[in-house]
């Protein structure tokens, strides 16, 4: 079955780190663009962070929001067939479910996603 | 940053209705670069429709969009039970990319 599964998440306190995953099945992630996208409570859905699809003569392009940028890292494993999002110098607003979500297009971009994880909550407070 | 204002916040129809949802733009949305979502509680979020009226695969022809520049529209034709569930627009022309704040659509 072809589905991404985010796990992770959890109660830190401000200032504080949590390591987010997605395992991919049924696809191979290197063969996709990723992202991370979150939800607060209540609230709509807000961009997170953008992985390229990789191979094995270049690197991946990266992209943040401003609103992680130096906070946040993506990263991927593709033995692992996996994709990880690193949360540093947590704040309360990042206080939100946090869903991994797949380009569309095979070995491009198309910023819309055509497959999404169930999602992992993560709660920022003392 | 493009600001996506979804109308109305809650839409209450009965099975066998027609929805419209609108999706407005704070500034022209580059070419036709606009897909819109749907949440259902527990669930993943699915794509119903991308490049504002393609639909994506699997998804029933009684969904539609249509709209250009700022104004888009998702339509739902006659309701199905299922179809009661939030949805979101998204525009991807300019970055970054950004939502709405969701439409509900529930049960009257």
């Amino acid at each position: 079955e072809v589905q991404l599964v985010e796990s992770g998440g959890g109660l830190v306190e401000p200032g504080g780190s949590l390591r987010l995953s997605c395992a991919a099945s049924g696809f191979s992630i290197s063969s996709y663009s990723m992202n991370w996208v979150r939800q607060a409570p209540g609230k709509g859905l807000e961009w997170v962070s953008y992985m390229s699809s990789s191979s094995s003569s270049s690197s991946s392009t990266i992209y943040y929001a401003d609103s992680v940028k130096g906070r946040f890292t993506i990263s991927r494993d593709n033995a692992k067939n996996s994709l990880y999002l690193q949360m540093n110098s947590l704040r309360a607003e990042d206080t939100a479910v946090y869903y991994c979500a797949r380009d569309f297009v095979v070995r491009g971009t198309s910023w819309y996603f055509d497959l999404w994880g169930r999602g992992t909550l993560v709660s920022v407070s003392s | 940053e493009i600001v996506l204002t979804q109308s109305p916040g809650t839409l209450s129809l009965s099975p066998g209705e027609r929805a419209t949802l609108s999706c407005r733009a704070s500034q022209s949305v580059n070419s036709i670069y606009l897909a819109w979502y749907q949440q259902k509680p527990g669930q993943a979020l699915r794509l119903l429709i991308y490049g504002v009226s393609s639909r994506a695969t699997g998804i029933p022809d009684r969904f539609s969009g249509s709209g250009s520049g700022t104004d888009f529209t998702l339509t739902i034709s006659r309701l199905e039970p299922e179809d009661f569930a939030v949805y979101y627009c998204q525009q991807y022309g300019s970055p970054p990319l950004t939502f709405g704040g969701g439409t509900r659509v529930e049960i009257k």
